[in-house]
Parts: structure tokens; C-alpha cells; sequence
């Protein structure tokens, strides 16, 4: 069974720029999840979606940053502009309906970096 | 607000065992979970608990305490594989609340 999976694992663009960032949560999981991690700190949280809704949105930084799961498939996490601070490791994560301790599932992160 | 605090870096030998704290401080508790990074790669999921005392999954253990807000991860006969960082995260919980607040996480380093 194929994991979490995410496209493109390295992006370097422009200040000013836009980047759009995918992920194909793991087969069947309703929840998908955007973290981030950026230079010497923690992983946090952007938002969560059940199926094609936001659940939870009260990471995301400002509204340069836009996520979309039409479908209630895969995800996409635009930045438009890219500023400089937004450079970091973009991870999407999955997990099963409910939650109980359900796994949540990590992809390999998208690794961006504004100049 | 949320708060959990992990020590930056340890070091340990091969064969040996080791114990990775955790503790925290969140508006919530719906669980605690341990991560396993290696550089470069996805975490990698360890281990839940969500009531107090310890999980074991072979090498791996895993303990609560919520009246303590402490965790602890323990790592038996280390293996130079195991070297990685190792992630703690709580859900704070909350009505459809699951996101997960992450500590900065422990880089382990292994020795032969």
C-alpha cells in the first residue's frame, strides 16, 4: 500500500513567486493534515480537512497560503506570494475517519525554498 | 497555550538502553504520540498513549503520566539505526480538534 505521498520534494522559487504544493494522503483516509516545519523549529500544525472540508484551518499564517482537497482526494497547498519566510519543510500527514488513537501517517515533506 | 519541551540532543552506545523525556503543557489532552525521524525522511509513527503507564512495542516503550504531563520514550539495545531525531506531539483534543503540537525533538546519536 503506497503512503502518504508528496510532489515536489524540493522547490526553489523566487520571493514573489507561487508555489503549489500536492499530496496524496494514503488510500480510504478521510483526514488530511498540512504541517510545517521552517529552519531550527518545531513541526506545526496548518490545517486539517475531513474529507474535502476544513476541520481546522487556525494554523495557517496568513492568507498568502491557500489548501484545497476538492473531492475529498488528494490536497494542494498554494503559496502565492512566496515571501522568504516561508521557506521549510511542508509536511501532509493522513489518518483514518475517527480518531481514538488512530496512526496519523507522514509523507516525506516538500522542501521549499524562497530567495 | 501549548508548551512541550524535549532535550535538543542525546547520546548513547551501541547495545545499551536510553530514555527520551518529554513533557508539556497544553489547554487539552487527547493523547501523546512518539515519532521517529530520520533526515530527510517522513516521521515516522512509534507509538500513542493516551492513558497514564507504559506501552511496549519491542525495543520501544512508552509512558504517560497526565497528572505529571510527562512522557518518556525508552529505546532497548540501541541499534546505530536508531540514530534519528524523535519526535513528541500532543493533541491538545478539543471538539474536531486533532491537530498536533510538536516538541522541537531529541537527536539521538548512537555510538559503537
Amino acid at each position: 500500500e503506497a503512503g502518504v505521498t508528496q510532489f515536489p520534494s524540493h522547490s526553489v522559487i523566487e520571493k514573489g513567486q507561487t508555489v503549489t504544493l500536492r499530496c496524496d494522503p494514503i488510500s480510504g483516509h478521510d483526514n488530511l493534515y498540512w504541517y510545517r516545519r521552517v529552519m531550527g523549529k518545531e513541526i506545526k500544525f496548518l490545517l486539517h480537512f475531513v474529507k474535502e472540508s476544513k476541520q481546522d484551518e487556525s494554523g495557517m499564517p496568513n492568507n498568502r497560503f491557500l489548501a484545497e482537497r476538492t473531492g475529498g482526494t488528494y490536497s494542494t497547498l498554494k503559496v502565492q506570494p512566496a515571501e522568504l519566510e516561508d521557506s521549510g519543510v511542508y509536511f501532509c500527514a493522513s489518518s483514518l475517519r475517527g480518531f481514538s488513537g488512530n496512526t496519523i501517517y507522514f509523507g516525506e515533506g516538500s522542501w521549499l525554498t524562497v530567495v | 497555550g501549548q508548551n512541550i519541551d524535549q532535550p535538543t540532543e542525546m547520546t548513547a552506545t551501541e547495545g545499551a538502553i536510553v530514555q527520551i523525556n518529554c513533557t508539556y503543557q497544553t489547554s487539552g489532552f487527547n493523547g501523546l504520540f512518539w515519532y521517529q525521524q530520520h533526515a530527510g525522511e517522513a516521521p515516522t509513527f512509534l507509538s500513542y498513549n493516551v492513558l497514564d503507564g507504559l506501552e511496549e512495542k519491542g525495543r520501544f516503550s512508552s509512558f504517560l503520566s497526565r497528572s505529571k504531563g510527562y512522557s518518556y520514550l525508552l529505546l532497548k539495545e540501541l541499534q546505530m539505526k536508531d540514530s534519528a531525531s524523535y519526535l513528541c506531539a500532543v493533541s491538545p483534543g478539543g471538539t474536531g480538534r486533532r491537530a498536533l503540537t510538536f516538541g522541537s525533538g531529541t537527536r539521538l546519536q548512537v555510538q559503537p
